[in-house]
């Protein structure tokens, strides 16, 4: 069965550090992975994707994440954390086959100044 | 432009009522979600849908029906809304296959006194 497991629950960072947020998936293929954030009160956005190809994916707001296949892992990353990006982050796998999304548990992230 | 709405974006109601929450999209899109979401917390699905006519529950049980009688439009109802029904909605809707992203609506957020 597929999952998605983001291991931090909360994670606090100074403005201008650098940032990473882990996800790690369990899926039998070849997965579609994704990104989201959550602004207080608001829908998801979607940060960036993974499909195929090269296994660094840029996406807005400069994220970025790399898939690792030995890893089973799919962490984003931003070199340098602005005062905004403070929100919730939600890692998902999209099934080949099916029609389902699967979430993380999602990660908090505070910015301090 | 393409887009999900979601109405109301707040509703407060007392317990008893029938509630529907409105989700329509403008993109076409075959698969449409329903998620419940407390506050700081992971999104649970509660139904889906791959197209006309048909509906799915989710893996967390809910006490609400949806129905998908047009492509564009999912609403999910509460014959007797109650306290315990108080949470987030989030609609989504995606294009066929898994290496689409899920587009979000904004939310609604229930509250049931």
């Amino acid at each position: 069965a597929q999952s998605v497991t983001q291991p931090d629950i909360h994670i606090t960072v100074s403005e201008g550090a650098s940032l990473e947020l882990r996800c790690n998936y369990s899926y039998g293929a070849t997965p579609y992975l994704f990104w989201y954030v959550q602004s207080p009160g608001q829908g998801l956005q979607l940060l960036l994707k993974y499909f195929s190809g090269d296994t660094l994916v840029q996406g807005i707001k400069g994220f970025e994440a790399e898939f690792k296949r030995s890893q089973s892992s799919f962490n984003l990353r931003k070199p340098s954390v602005h005062w905004s990006d403070a929100a919730e982050y939600f890692c998902a796998v999209g099934a080949y086959t099916g029609n389902q999304f699967y979430f993380g548990t999602g990660t908090s992230l505070t910015v301090i100044p | 432009e393409a887009d999900i709405y979601q109405t109301p974006r707040y509703l407060v109601i007392g317990t008893g009522k029938k509630i529907t929450l409105e989700c329509s999209q403008t993109m076409g899109h075959d698969k449409m979600y329903w998620y419940q979401q407390d506050p700081g917390m992971e999104l649970h699905l509660i139904h889906y849908s791959y197209g006309v006519n048909s509906t799915e529950k989710g893996d967390l049980s809910s006490e609400s029906t949806v129905s998908r009688i047009r492509t564009e439009h999912f609403p999910l109802t509460l014959e007797s809304a109650r306290p315990s029904h108080t949470s987030q909605y989030l609609c989504a809707s995606r294009q066929l296959g898994g290496h689409t992203e899920a587009f979000f609506g904004q939310g609604t957020r229930l509250t049931v006194v």
